[in-house]
């Protein structure tokens, strides 16, 4: 069964612009979840998603947001990017409540 | 408020010794737990965790961890270093019947390992 895979792994932006990072789900998870980590503030929790519903939110502004789609594919985006939000992203998907959550590889985001 | 303490930022082991990585919790509910594992540059592997049960569980590479309810504490072991082990830990908790995805993690420990 494949991983979790998040796409791009590296990616370069301007400050002020946005992006949009991509996460596949193991096959048959339906519960995914964004995690931002940082040398300062670690690994931080953005937001989950389960059957295209937003069922948790960290403490993030509202540049930050994601959606998740039938197939259980999410997206997260930030808007107008500053220099803190480079980072590493990491898409995370379990099957549900009570389940193993796994982790992919991240989308590392350096903003300049 | 809820929270994980990984008291050690950096342990150095010689390889062939035993190893012990701490982990503290404070979660208001029953908690689910897990240690991760991440290599430089990539992602989060899972090493084992505990939901309920035996409070000793066993995970992959030959770590283990013993939730101990009384102290608030999951702390990792292994009894003999391999070179390889040399990355960060990560301790982390989540809600027991609760959302999933929200996990808080620790701020991680970083092992190296001396020849």
């Amino acid at each position: 069964k494949a991983g979790v895979t998040q796409t791009p792994r590296y990616l370069i932006k301007t400050r002020g612009q946005q992006v949009t990072l991509s996460c596949s789900p193991i096959s048959g998870h339906r519960s995914v979840s964004w995690y931002q980590q940082t040398p300062g503030q670690g690994l931080q929790f953005l937001f989950e998603y389960f059957s295209e519903t937003q069922r948790n939110k960290g403490n993030f502004p509202g540049r930050f947001s994601g959606r998740q789609f039938s197939n259980s594919r999410s997206e997260m985006n930030v808007s107008t990017l500053e220099l803190g939000d480079s980072a590493l992203y990491l898409c995370a998907s379990s099957e549900g409540s009570g389940n193993t959550i796994y982790f992919g590889e991240g989308s590392w985001l350096t903003v300049v | 408020a809820q929270s994980v303490t990984q008291p050690d930022i950096h342990i150095t082991v010689s390889e062939g010794a035993s190893l012990e990585l701490r982990c503290n919790y404070s979660y208001g509910a029953t908690p689910y737990l897990f240690w991760y594992v991440q290599s430089p540059g990539q992602g989060l592997q899972l090493l084992l965790k505990y939901f309920s049960g035996d409070t000793l569980v066993q995970g992959i590479k030959g770590f283990e961890a013993e939730f101990k309810r009384s102290q608030s504490s999951f702390n990792l072991r292994k009894p003999s270093v391999h070179w390889s082990d040399a990355a960060e830990y990560f301790c982390a908790v989540g809600a027991y019947g609760g959302s999933q995805g929200n996990l808080i993690f620790g701020k991680g420990t970083k092992l190296s390992v001396k020849p």
